[in-house]
């Protein structure tokens, strides 16, 4: 595509729901970035796929987050068990091929309220 | 991970007024980046700039990487200019550190 997808542009819950956050990147990028942004900060490393591999889940704040990608194109990002503090922004962006000097285009994220 | 500072924190301009927003940052990096995030949200990238200077139109950017920091520039400042300026820095692979950012509103 043109640009970087996410949806659904907003997600309300109720605490203790699994959601499910997707992401479709730019054609033919192979890196995908997670990141998350709480209100009034700067944003937080989740988790980088090389294809459809995730060499790097150390940004991920719980268990109940995991992620996955299929076919070095879309990914899913699922929260289990909803919290509170799990209110976020949550942002995807893409690269080329995931090297240092590339710049990263981000989509327009997921508003996600747990209530 | 890399600390990375952003002043001022906000930053209020008259249209046509010029600015300067700093980054600092803890490490050796060999990526950095700034960012625009407009009112709505999405966020822009405005430069890859590891270290040397970049302009583009009334953006330029400087990054002194010895000296462990980076300038943006805004030159006559215009409303679409308004948003938060995040600078984001890596130690050379995927991952980047963000600054809580700058909080730039220009008034017409």
């Amino acid at each position: 595509g043109a640009g970087v997808s996410q949806s659904p542009s907003n997600k309300v819950t109720e605490k203790g729901k699994d959601v499910e956050l997707r992401c479709d990147p730019i054609s033919g990028h192979t890196a995908l970035y997670w990141y998350r942004q709480s209100l009034g900060q700067g944003l937080e490393f989740l988790i980088y796929f090389q294809g459809n591999s995730a060499p790097d889940k150390s940004g991920l704040p719980s268990d109940r987050f995991s992620a996955e990608r299929t076919g070095g194109s879309v990914s899913t990002l699922t929260i289990q068990r909803t919290q509170q503090e799990d209110s976020a922004v949550y942002l995807c962006a893409s690269s080329l091929l995931g090297r240092t000097n590339e710049k990263l285009f981000f989509g327009s994220g997921t508003q996600l309220s747990v209530l | 991970g890399i600390q990375v500072e952003q002043s001022p924190p906000d930053l209020i301009l008259q249209e046509g007024a010029n600015s300067t927003l700093r980054c600092n940052f803890s490490d050796s990096v060999n990526n950095l980046q700034w960012f625009h995030q407009n009112p709505w949200g999405q966020l822009i990238n405005l430069f890859y700039i590891p270290s040397g200077t970049k302009q583009n139109g009334r953006l330029s950017a400087t990054t002194v990487a010895t000296e462990r920091y980076s300038l943006l520039y805004i030159s006559s400042s215009q409303t679409t200019d308004s948003g938060v300026y995040f600078c984001a820095v890596g130690p050379g692979d995927y991952k980047l550190s963000f600054g809580a950012g700058t909080t730039v509103t220009v008034r017409a």
